[in-house]
């Protein structure tokens, strides 16, 4: 069964320093990954996604993602954190047609 | 940019009543969906509706809850009998295909159901 593991529960970073975030994933084919971030009061936005074309895959706000199957990861990068990165991230991934599996969720906040 | 609503942001009920949670989807979507988040947990499917019928359902819905698109914008979660267990944070979410491929699904603000 597919599923995700978000390796740290809390990143704080300086504010323009590189942010990383974690994500090891488990699927028996491969799979379609997504990263979606949450600000307070907001939706769950789209940040990028993965579904098989090519391994390094660029999002919005300048985050980055690198699809690596001999690690089973699906990593996620900024170069430089700004203080509107501040908010929730989920690591998902596609079960089916219909339905998406969260990880546990990182939170990140930065200094200025 | 378009985006899906819910109303209200936040429902305080008392345990046995019902509750309508609602949600406007993206207008040109065709497929909805209900994801619910107990505090300190993640994120969870719960149902997907295409065509005014439930194409995929979680264990965890049962026959307490039910969804419906009773017009052309709007999408409920109906729970029949909350109970203390409900409490949690309902996130409605569309997108304009399915597919595992294809499953970019947007989603709503949430509504903070509390039932006491």
């Amino acid at each position: 069964a597919q599923s995700v593991t978000q390796l740290d529960s809390h990143v704080s970073v300086s504010e323009g320093t590189p942010v990383l975030l974690r994500c090891n994933y488990s699927s028996s084919y491969s799979p379609s990954l997504f990263w979606y971030v949450q600000h307070p009061n907001k939706g769950l936005q789209l940040l990028l996604k993965y579904t098989s074309a090519a391994t390094l895959v660029k999002g919005i706000n300048g985050f980055e993602a690198e699809f690596k199957k001999s690690e089973t990861s699906f990593h996620l990068t900024k170069p430089s954190a700004h203080m509107s990165d501040a908010a929730e991230y989920f690591c998902v991934v596609s079960i089916n047609d219909y339905k998406l599996s969260f990880g546990a969720g990182t939170t990140v906040t930065v200094r200025a | 940019e378009p985006e899906v609503t819910q109303t209200p942001s936040h429902q305080v009920t008392q345990m046995g009543q019902e509750v309508i949670l609602r949600c406007v989807p993206i207008s040109n979507h065709l497929y909805f969906y209900w994801y619910r988040q107990i505090l300190g947990q993640k994120v969870e499917f719960l149902v997907s509706f295409y065509n005014n019928e439930i194409s995929e359902k979680s264990e965890i819905f049962d026959d307490q809850f039910s969804v419906e698109r009773p017009d052309g914008s709007n999408f409920t979660l109906k729970i029949r009998s909350t109970k203390l267990e409900d409490s949690a944070m309902y996130f409605c979410a569309s997108s304009e295909e399915a597919g595992v491929l294809y499953n970019e699904q947007f989603f709503g603000p949430g509504t903070r159901l509390t039932v006491l």
